[in-house]
C-alpha cells in the first residue's frame, strides 16, 4: 500500500530556531517521486521540492534543506533559522506509477508549524 | 494567466442543491487534477485529466460528483444534490506533462453545505 506518514501534527518554535519536519513513506514501486508543499493560512498549496527515487543527494535551498534516505523510507525537511513567515502547514506527498500514466499524489496529513516571534 | 485560478472562492449551498466549481489551469498544462481537502486533513485525490480525457476518476466519492474538461483547458467539478459531508475545500492543480512533474495548485473553492 502507498502511504505517507507525518507523525508530527503540530510544532511550535521560536524564531531563529532550526526545525525538522519528518516524513516517512511506504511504496512498492522502485520508481517514485517525493514532494514537499507549503500551505500558508491563505490556503494555496505552494510547491517546494520534488525528489526522484534514484537521487539520494541531499538538497539545500536557502534556509531549506531536505534529507532523503531510502534505507529508512524518509524524506525529512529542515528549516534553518526559522522565521515567522515560515508558519504554515507543510505536506509531504508521494507520486508513483499508476495505470493510464496517472501521477496522482498521495499526501500525508500535514505538520502545522508555528514560528513565534 | 500566471497561475491556476478557481471560482468561486467560496460557495454556500443548501443541502440538495447542485453546485459547479470551475478551474482554469496554467495555459499549456496537459494534466489537471481535482482534490478534496477536509479541515485539518491533507488533500484527497478525486480525478485526473490528460487534456480532455478523464483518465482516472477513482477518487470521486459518489455518482453525485462529476467532472469534465471538454476542450482540454478549463475544467468544471459538479456536485449534485449536495450533502453536508461534501463541505470541504476543493483544490484544482495542473502540471505541464503527464510525467512526474510538480503540480501547481489554485487557491481552492471552500464549499459549505448547510
Amino acid at each position: 500500500a502507498q502511504k505517507v506518514t507525518q507523525a508530527q501534527t503540530e510544532i511550535s518554535v521560536v524564531e531563529k530556531e532550526d526545525v525538522t519536519l519528518d516524513c516517512v513513506y511506504e511504496t512498492r514501486d522502485t520508481t517514485y517521486y517525493l514532494f514537499w508543499y507549503k500551505q500558508p493560512p491563505s490556503g494555496e498549496l505552494v510547491f517546494l521540492i520534488r525528489r526522484n527515487s534514484f537521487d539520494e543527494q541531499n538538497e539545500i535551498s536557502g534556509r531549506y534543506s531536505w534529507n532523503f534516505q531510502k534505507s529508512t523510507s524518509s524524506f525529512n525537511f529542515t528549516i534553518t533559522a526559522s522565521q515567522v513567515v515560515d508558519s504554515a502547514v507543510y505536506f509531504c506527498a508521494l507520486s508513483e506509477a499508476q495505470a493510464g500514466n496517472n501521477r496522482k499524489l498521495i499526501w500525508g496529513l500535514g505538520t502545522s508549524l508555528a514560528v513565534n516571534p | 494567466g500566471a497561475g491556476v485560478s478557481q471560482s468561486p472562492r467560496y460557495k454556500v449551498a443548501k443541502r440538495g442543491q447542485d453546485v459547479a466549481l470551475r478551474c482554469d489551469p496554467i495555459s499549456g498544462h496537459v494534466s489537471l487534477f481535482w482534490y478534496q481537502q477536509a479541515l485539518g486533513q491533507g488533500p484527497e485525490f478525486l480525478t485526473y485529466f490528460q487534456n480532455e480525457a478523464q483518465l482516472d476518476k477513482s477518487g470521486l466519492p459518489s455518482d453525485r460528483f462529476f467532472a469534465e474538461r471538454p476542450e482540454g483547458s478549463v475544467s468544471t467539478l459538479k456536485i449534485q444534490r449536495t450533502q453536508q459531508e461534501d463541505s470541504a475545500v476543493y483544490l484544482c492543480a495542473s502540471s505541464i506533462r503527464t510525467s512526474y512533474n510538480e503540480q501547481f495548485f489554485g487557491p481552492g473553492t471552500r464549499l459549505t453545505v448547510l
